[in-house]
């Protein structure tokens, strides 16, 4: 069954520095998101992204935050400079042509920032 | 304000009992409607989802859930729980294509399995 692809699956960064956050999402999908999710807390919804640009984006996802699709099958979460409170599980997720069709998460890339 | 709500925080259920987990949601027309499981450091499974037809839908696992559009309402079931379903887990909505495919979460329900 295809799969999202999260690399890596830990990052343990230090305050002020830039991390970027990869996903390789199913290679038919249109859709590609970012969500994260705060120890204990719900999975809040990111940024969504199609057709090479951000369709809709979250009050959390400010200028610090930013999204690429470099080649075709990377997708990549930017975040310039961390702060403490960005240490959270971050879930991609891709769908192939939109709610109908089921969203398909990866296993996530948990953030620590120190 | 469109929101998701699972008001049962932590729920602790007998290996072999029944289980049902609570969902309601807020908003004008009908969503699309997911459930997802989260074991413990892990990401998120799609148990089921409802878009239209039935309203008891049949998951993975052994799950179960039923959609009444009255009550807004989309709770989760499992007639005999296992010590392996013991996991976090999220009621989640979508509203298509015309809000951008998002889906929103609510704060999700853990479930603990006494043996």
């Amino acid at each position: 069954e295809p799969e999202v692809t999260q690399t890596p699956s830990h990052q343990v960064t230090q305050m002020g520095q830039e991390v970027i956050l990869r996903c390789v999402p199913i290679s038919n999908h249109l859709y590609f998101y970012w969500y994260r999710q705060i120890l204990g807390q719900k999975v809040e919804f990111l940024v969504s992204f199609y057709n090479n640009e951000i369709s809709e984006k979250s009050e959390i996802f400010d200028d610090q935050f930013s999204v690429e699709r470099p080649d075709g099958s990377n997708f990549t979460l930017k975040i310039r400079s961390t702060k403490l409170e960005d240490s959270a599980m971050y879930f991609c997720a891709s769908t192939s042509s939109g709610a109908g069709y089921g969203y398909t998460f990866g296993s996530g890339t948990r953030l620590t920032v120190v | 304000a469109q929101s998701v709500t699972q008001p049962d925080i932590h729920i602790t259920v007998s290996e072999g009992a029944s289980l049902e987990l609570r969902c309601n949601y807020s908003y004008g027309a009908t969503p699309y409607l997911f459930w997802y499981v989260q074991s413990p450091g892990q990401g998120l499974q799609l148990l089921l989802k409802y878009f239209s037809g039935d309203t008891l839908v049949q998951g993975i696992k052994g799950f179960e859930a039923e959609f009444k559009r009255s009550q807004s309402s989309f709770n989760l079931r499992k007639p005999s729980v296992h010590w392996s379903d013991a996991a976090e887990y999220f009621c989640a909505v979508a509203l298509g294509i015309a809000a951008g495919n998002k889906l929103t979460f609510g704060g999700g329900t853990r479930v603990l399995v006494k043996p």
